[in-house]
C-alpha cells in the first residue's frame, strides 16, 4: 500500500541556516509527489512539484527514486518560512487521491 | 474567483447531534474531496467525488455521508457526531486548468468541535 513518511515533527533552524525536510514514500507505481505548505491559520496550497523540477520561495526537492525519497530543502531559511509543511503521494489512478504525510513544523528562529 | 469557499468556519456540537459541513468551488473542477486534519496525523481523506453524480469513500469514511449536489458543491454529513470528530475539516478541488496539472486546491477550513 502507498505511504508518505516524514520523520521529523519539528525542526527549528536559526535565520539563514540550511533547511531540510526529510520524506519518504512508498508506492508500487510511477510516483508523483508535491509538497504543500500550510501558513499559521491559513489553507494548504501546493508548493512544489517534481514533475515540474521548480524552485518556489527558494526550495528545491529532488525525487530519488532509488532511496524513495522526495526532500525539500532551501539553503538559507527565513523567518516567514515558518509553517506545517505537508509531504503528499499522487495515487489511485483517474481518481487521484493524495496522501499525505504526517507534517513537520518549521520553526525559524530570528 | 473565490476558489474553494467552506461554511462554517466553526461549529461546536454536542454528542448526537447532526449537521452538514458545505463546500463549493466556482474552478470548474470536476473532482471533490474531503479530508480531516488532526495532529500528528496529518490529513487523511474522508470521501471523494471523482465527477459530479459519483462518490467514494477514502480512508477514514466511518461515520460521514457526502453529497455532491451539483459540480460546484460538495457536502460532508454527520448524521450523529462524537467526540472523535473533533478535527479540523478541509474541502479541496482538482481540476486541469492550465499549469495547475493535478493540483489541488483548498479550502479555508472549518474547524469542528463535539463535546
Amino acid at each position: 500500500a502507498q505511504r508518505v513518511t516524514q520523520p521529523e515533527k519539528l525542526l527549528s533552524v536559526f535565520k539563514g541556516a540550511p533547511v531540510e525536510l526529510k520524506c519518504n514514500y512508498s508506492y508500487s507505481g510511477s510516483p508523483e509527489l508535491f509538497w504543500y505548505v500550510q501558513y499559521s491559520r491559513q489553507r494548504l496550497q501546493l508548493l512544489l512539484r517534481h514533475i515540474s523540477r521548480e524552485s518556489i520561495k527558494g526550495f528545491t526537492a529532488d525525487l530519488n527514486k532509488g532511496e524513495t525519497s522526495f526532500h525539500l530543502k532551501k539553503p538559507f531559511a527565513q523567518e516567514e518560512d515558518s509553517a506545517m509543511y505537508y509531504c503528499a503521494l499522487l495515487y489511485g489512478g483517474a481518481t487521484n487521491k493524495l496522501i499525505f504525510g504526517t507534517g513537520t513544523l518549521l520553526a525559524v528562529q530570528p | 474567483n473565490a476558489g474553494v469557499t467552506q461554511t462554517p468556519k466553526f461549529q461546536v456540537l454536542k454528542t448526537g447531534q447532526s449537521m452538514t459541513l458545505q463546500c463549493a468551488q466556482d474552478m470548474n473542477h470536476n473532482s471533490m474531496y474531503w479530508y480531516r486534519q488532526d495532529p500528528g496525523m496529518g490529513l487523511r481523506l474522508i470521501y471523494y467525488s471523482a465527477s459530479e453524480g459519483t462518490t467514494d469513500k477514502g480512508e477514514v469514511p466511518n461515520g460521514y455521508n457526502v453529497s455532491r449536489l451539483n459540480k460546484r458543491e460538495f457536502s460532508l454529513r454527520l448524521e450523529s457526531a462524537a467526540p472523535s470528530q473533533t478535527s479540523v475539516y478541509f474541502c479541496a478541488s482538482r481540476g486541469y486548468s492550465g499549469s495547475h496539472y493535478n493540483e489541488q486546491f483548498f479550502g479555508p477550513g472549518t474547524r469542528l468541535t463535539v463535546l
